[in-house]
């Protein structure tokens, strides 16, 4: 079954724009990872974040997480056409090669 | 991070005939991990293949429909078996990260269409 629950599902902006893509979960993680998928192609990861974080940043990518809330968000500013992808959230529920639980996706658009 | 080198990247299948897919990672891994991915759809995860031991299957998944070999700690193959046109979707392997810190690496996903 899905853990993860991104909203929204679909998302087209112009480039320049920033992207923010959330994510719900329901049981307690350890971790939670976002990754890319360009075209059905093999998964990039993006960004981790432990659950005793709260935010996270790697070059123009912002992470967030509220496990009070059991959610997360992806922020990505400055948006490019090359950021045309889909956007999977994934939770690990252990540590070091737990098995990922993958939300259901967003795609993303950025029109040029 | 590993690097994963998945075979073959796409196939059109005969229903009723199996495709092997492999996966062979440039590093010792404990752990691979075998997804699938419907069309339009996310990650369903199959197994957990262990070296030296059974693959662990997902509810869902067994292993006369999708056996697991794990001959050593960087290769793994998966094979779908007697498939039918619902197993059309994209197939992908995957390690994780010593210390977990990382995330995680998959391959480039096998595109199988079955006919």
């Amino acid at each position: 079954s899905q853990q993860g629950e991104e909203d929204p599902q679909a998302l087209s902006i112009q480039e320049g724009e920033n992207a923010t893509m959330n994510c719900s979960y329901k049981t307690s993680i350890n971790n939670l990872q976002w990754y890319r998928q360009n075209s059905g192609r093999g998964l990039v990861h993006l960004i981790l974040i432990r659950s005793n974080e709260r935010e996270k940043h790697s070059g123009r990518l912002r992470v967030t997480l509220d496990t009070s809330k059991k959610s997360s968000s992806l922020l990505i500013t400055a948006s490019r056409a090359a950021d045309t992808a889909s956007y999977f959230c994934a939770t690990g529920l252990t540590g070091a090669n737990s098995k990922l639980t993958f939300g259901k996706g967003i795609t993303l658009s950025v029109r040029p | 991070s590993a690097v994963i080198s998945q075979k073959p990247s796409r196939d059109i299948c005969q229903r009723g005939t199996s495709l092997t897919i492999q996966c062979q990672v440039d590093s010792q891994v404990t752990m691979m991990f075998w997804y699938r991915q419907q069309p339009g759809q996310s990650l369903t995860l199959i197994a957990t293949a262990n070296q030296g031991s059974e693959a662990t299957y997902e509810s869902g998944f067994v292993i006369d429909k999708f056996p697991i070999s794990r001959p050593n700690l960087t290769f793994s193959t998966l094979t779908v078996s007697n498939m039918s046109p619902e197993d059309s979707s994209i197939y992908l392997c995957s390690v994780g990260q010593a210390g977990g810190g990382y995330g995680y690496t998959f391959g480039s996903g096998t595109r199988l269409t079955v006919v």
